[in-house]
């Protein structure tokens, strides 16, 4: 139980274009998921959180523009990362808490997106 | 001062040895402790989580929390060479429903 599903796995862009990542929660609902993001040998920063119908919450420094959070159902969050430029490219993992009902207890991660804007 | 720091290692341990891996964190009202386990180019899997003070084991694993010292540690028991990964210590702090990750630790367990 507990998983959570993040397509593409790796995508490579044009400068400009925009690129769409979905996360989905297969076996439970999730009114909440979380976007992170992670550049070669850094940790893992929290970009966001995707809130089930409402406006998602940006940390600080992330813009909400180029960063469009669609938290539309509760299995379903999209990130869509506009006019992508190089700097943009990244792993980006979305995660999801099951509840307190989940026997490990931790979030689920899905299995990331390699982005790549060349 | 970063909100969780674990040293970016590597640490080195010897097939069979225990491997002791650490973590501080400043904010004191955390409550929710996590250690995942991140291979290259994967997403991080969980190893255990702990609430409460003293130890806590799993197999091979036995997290440690210390709430007064602000110090969380995982040790991993006959470490074989599939342990070798990048160890993140991750935290829920006061107010807060993410997770707050440490920079990680790498271990190579060799053969």
């Amino acid at each position: 139980g507990a998983v959570v599903s993040q397509h593409p796995s790796w995508v490579i862009c044009k400068s400009g274009t925009s690129v769409k990542i979905e996360c989905r929660s297969l076996d439970f609902q999730a009114t909440t998921m979380f976007w992170y993001r992670q550049f070669p040998k850094q940790s893992l920063m929290l970009m966001a959180t995707s809130n089930e119908g409402s406006k998602a919450t940006y940390e600080q420094g992330v813009e909400k523009d180029k960063f469009l959070i669609n938290h539309a159902s509760l299995t379903l969050s999209t990130l869509t990362v506009t006019s992508a430029h190089p700097e943009d490219s990244s792993f980006y993992i979305c995660s999801a808490y099951p509840g307190q009902g989940d026997r490990r207890g931790g979030y689920t991660f899905g299995s990331g997106t390699r982005l790549t804007v060349v | 001062q970063k909100e969780v720091e674990q040293n970016s290692g590597p640490l080195s341990v010897p097939e069979g040895a225990i491997a002791s891996l650490n973590c501080t964190y400043s904010d004191r009202g955390s409550q929710s402790f996590f250690w995942y386990r991140q291979y290259s180019g994967k997403s991080p899997e969980l190893i255990m989580f702990i609430y409460s003070n003293g130890d806590k084991e799993d197999g091979r694993f036995t997290a440690q929390l210390n709430k007064a010292s602000q110090y969380v540690s995982l040790l991993i028991r006959d470490s074989q060479p599939s342990d070798s990964a990048t160890y993140l210590c991750a935290v829920i702090g006061t107010g807060r429903r993410a997770l707050t990750f440490g920079s990680g630790t790498r271990l190579q367990v060799q053969p």
